[in-house]
């Protein structure tokens, strides 16, 4: 299993504004993933943080608006950047830690983003 | 690309009431079907997980699901549902692009004491 802690828990920001959202793991792992979870919708996969290179990102989501961090195996960062009100959503950090065929993920506890 | 829905929003019930919350993938091949719990304040939980064997999965707080492969579905049971299961429920199949799970709307329980 893994602990997962995310900074802040929520925030309420002025449009035009850019929020930094961290990621901690107790442990290392492989794969983090940075989710969003809009209101009455899914989480919608945004990006993989990759340690040492470059995060992936889903179709719809692009590194100016959404840079990511992952400068080591139990940390990374998503920024939102000139935030509209569309913005508003519930952002989940997750990590992979099977390493292995049996899949087991796991989440933290989200940070509530609000932007007016 | 793969897809689930979860054709119930809001399911409302009674304690002791039987749960059960529909869940319908599209993927045609091998899956790994999840069902992840989030009570009100509390991050995601798993609940319980399929990968291949006995199609009736059980998991934790006394839920299960069974996975029917001619339907498509994964649907999850609970005989006498309690006031504590009141949650959201995200039903999830692995398979997107990066490894990741994609996930069904979610369905919202709320159980009336």
């Amino acid at each position: 299993s893994a602990v997962i802690s995310q900074k802040p828990s929520r925030d309420i920001c002025q449009r035009g504004t850019s929020l930094t959202i961290q990621c901690q793991v107790d442990s290392q792992v492989t794969m983090m993933f940075w989710y969003r979870q809009q209101p009455g919708q899914s989480l919608t996969l945004i990006a993989t943080a990759n340690q040492g290179s470059e995060a992936t990102y889903e179709s719809g989501f692009v590194i100016d608006k959404f840079p990511i961090s992952r400068p080591n195996l139990t940390f990374s960062t998503l920024t939102v950047s000139n935030m509209s009100p569309e913005d508003s959503s519930i952002y989940l950090c997750s990590v992979d830690t099977s390493g292995g065929p049996l899949y087991e993920q796991y989440f933290g506890p989200g940070t509530r983003l609000t932007v007016t | 690309a793969q897809s689930v829905s979860q054709h119930n929003h809001h399911v409302i019930l009674s304690e002791a009431a039987s749960l059960e919350l529909g869940c319908n993938y599209s993927y045609g091949g091998t899956v790994n079907l999840f069902w992840y719990v989030q009570y009100p304040g509390q991050h995601l939980q798993l609940l319980l997980k399929y990968f291949s064997g006995d199609p009736l999965v059980k998991g934790i707080k006394g839920f299960e699901a069974e996975f029917i492969k001619s339907k498509f579905s994964f649907n999850l049971r609970k005989p006498s549902v309690q006031w504590s299961d009141t949650a959201e429920y995200f039903c999830a199949v692995f398979g997107g692009s990066q490894g990741n799970l994609i996930f069904g709307k979610g369905t919202k329980l709320s159980v009336k004491p």
